[in-house]
């Protein structure tokens, strides 16, 4: 079983849409959450850290339910400049990256 | 700021070939890592350092190796270059992957192609 799924995508959605991506993880000890964005033949980069309460950052919302072991990721008014792939990232003494979810937003 | 620094950018190999993509931090940073991407595929772990003089595999370790002599370089060494192996490589570093939520800093990756 993988540490980290994903469901691939692609999701198509018109612009000022908004979209979820959700992520489940296997390891209840896991330490830290991430959402990253990766751009087509683009290193990752940091989004967003995914806290238990729940956070926010502008038009991106991140959640986590340790209980369920799931992470999501909102995102609202999406722009065309959100098409990417989106990657769920937890830790436990090192990196697990999820395959990725990706997002093409259209006009 | 340079941040990861990896080299080359773009390689072409003959099969069979050796060499050594590098991979540079200057932020400190004891953890650093090496991951593979396919066309369409996620990250996939080749190897991983928690310090200088301590490596461990990955997911995918055969037909690479590395060494950690310092603390802010992390070289991956192709033995013997396979057409399997082309791939974008991409080498990975951070303070902590344990608690703390840090984050992985990513180089700009090595786009390898084994002919």
């Amino acid at each position: 079983r993988k540490e980290v799924e994903q469901d691939p995508g692609p999701f198509n959605v018109p612009e000022g849409a908004t979209v979820a991506f959700n992520c489940t993880y296997s390891n209840s000890a896991s330490q830290s959450f991430f959402w990253y964005r990766q751009d087509c033949r683009k290193e990752p980069k940091l989004l967003m850290s995914v806290y238990s309460s729940g956070n926010e950052d502008g038009r991106f919302t991140a959640q986590l339910n340790r209980a369920s072991q799931y992470i999501s990721l909102l995102i609202r008014d999406s722009k065309l400049s959100d098409s990417a792939t989106y990657l769920c990232v937890v830790t436990l003494n090192k990196f697990y990256f999820g395959s990725g979810t990706k997002l093409n937003v259209k006009p | 700021n340079a941040g990861v620094t990896q080299t080359p950018k773009f390689q072409v190999l003959k099969t069979g070939q050796s060499m050594t993509l590098q991979c540079a931090q200057d932020m400190n940073h004891e953890y650093m890592s090496w991951y593979r991407q396919d066309p369409g595929m996620g990250l996939r772990l080749i190897h991983y350092s928690v310090g200088a003089g301590i490596t461990d595999q990955g997911e995918v370790p055969n037909g690479y190796n590395v060494s950690r002599s310092t603390t802010e370089d992390f070289p991956l060494r192709l033995l013997s270059a396979a057409p399997s192996q082309t791939s974008v490589y991409f080498c990975a570093s951070s303070s902590s992957p344990g608690g703390g939520n840090t984050e992985a800093f990513f180089g700009q990756g090595t786009r390898l192609t084994v002919v």
